[in-house]
């Protein structure tokens, strides 16, 4: 099993502009998370989803939306990149419930500089 | 909201000594986990250790165990006969609502 992976591990954005930073799984997990971490900072829950069709905002939703059309896939969407977006992005799945012992198993993260 | 403070941003520590990394928490909530997360330079998340609220008993993990103290919202993280891979940055995280310390800075002195 690769585990999770994400792409792409570090982009230059100009502000205004989009981008989507993808984040997949092959353990068949049900729960997935995107956690954003800014420098010298812990991490942040943007958005998590429950199952595929199914998700909701974390901590600090704003400027990002996401989609589960698969259980293995879960991209973050940024529309209008904006410097407060600067930011190292993690991806996390988890087999059972988000509030259970399940250890999360994190992606390598993605290094966004928005200039 | 819950929020999760390490009032330490940087620890050091000799080599094969012990160290001690705090973390306290706000919760009303008495069904909750506590996770202490590892983060060497490569980024990458390991989970070193787990706590279950409901468990008195304070875990253990090989070199790393804890000190759980519910009433006083205290979940501390110990770690003897430290080595040279133990420096990282380590996380304090309140598993209901996924929130995460600032974070610790340990340094391992050869």
């Amino acid at each position: 099993n690769a585990g999770v992976t994400q792409t792409p591990k570090f982009r230059i954005l100009k502000i205004g502009q989009s981008m989507t930073l993808q984040c997949t799984q092959d353990m068949n997990h049900n729960y997935m998370y995107w956690y954003r971490q800014d420098p010298g900072m812990g991490l942040k829950l943007i958005y998590y989803s429950v199952g595929a069709g199914i998700t909701d905002k974390g901590e600090v939703p704003n400027g990002y939306n996401v989609s589960r059309s698969t259980t293995e896939d879960f991209p973050l969407r940024l529309e209008l990149a904006a410097p407060s977006q600067t930011s190292v992005y993690f991806c996390a799945s988890t087999t059972g419930r988000a509030t259970s012992q399940e250890t999360q198993y994190f992606g390598p993260g993605t290094r966004l500089l928005v200039l | 909201a819950q929020t999760v403070t390490q009032s330490q941003p940087e620890m050091s520590v000799q080599e094969a000594e012990t160290v001690t990394l705090s973390c306290t928490y706000d919760t009303s909530e008495s069904d909750y986990y506590l996770f202490w997360y590892k983060q060497p330079p490569s980024r990458q998340m390991i989970l070193v250790i787990r706590q279950e609220a409901y468990k008195q008993q304070n875990a253990t993990e090989n070199r790393f165990s804890v000190n759980f103290q519910k009433a006083a919202k205290s979940f501390s993280l110990k770690i003897s006969d430290s080595q040279l891979g133990d420096a990282a940055m380590y996380f304090c995280a309140y598993i209901r609502d996924m929130r995460f310390g600032a974070g610790t800075r340990l340094t391992v002195k050869p």
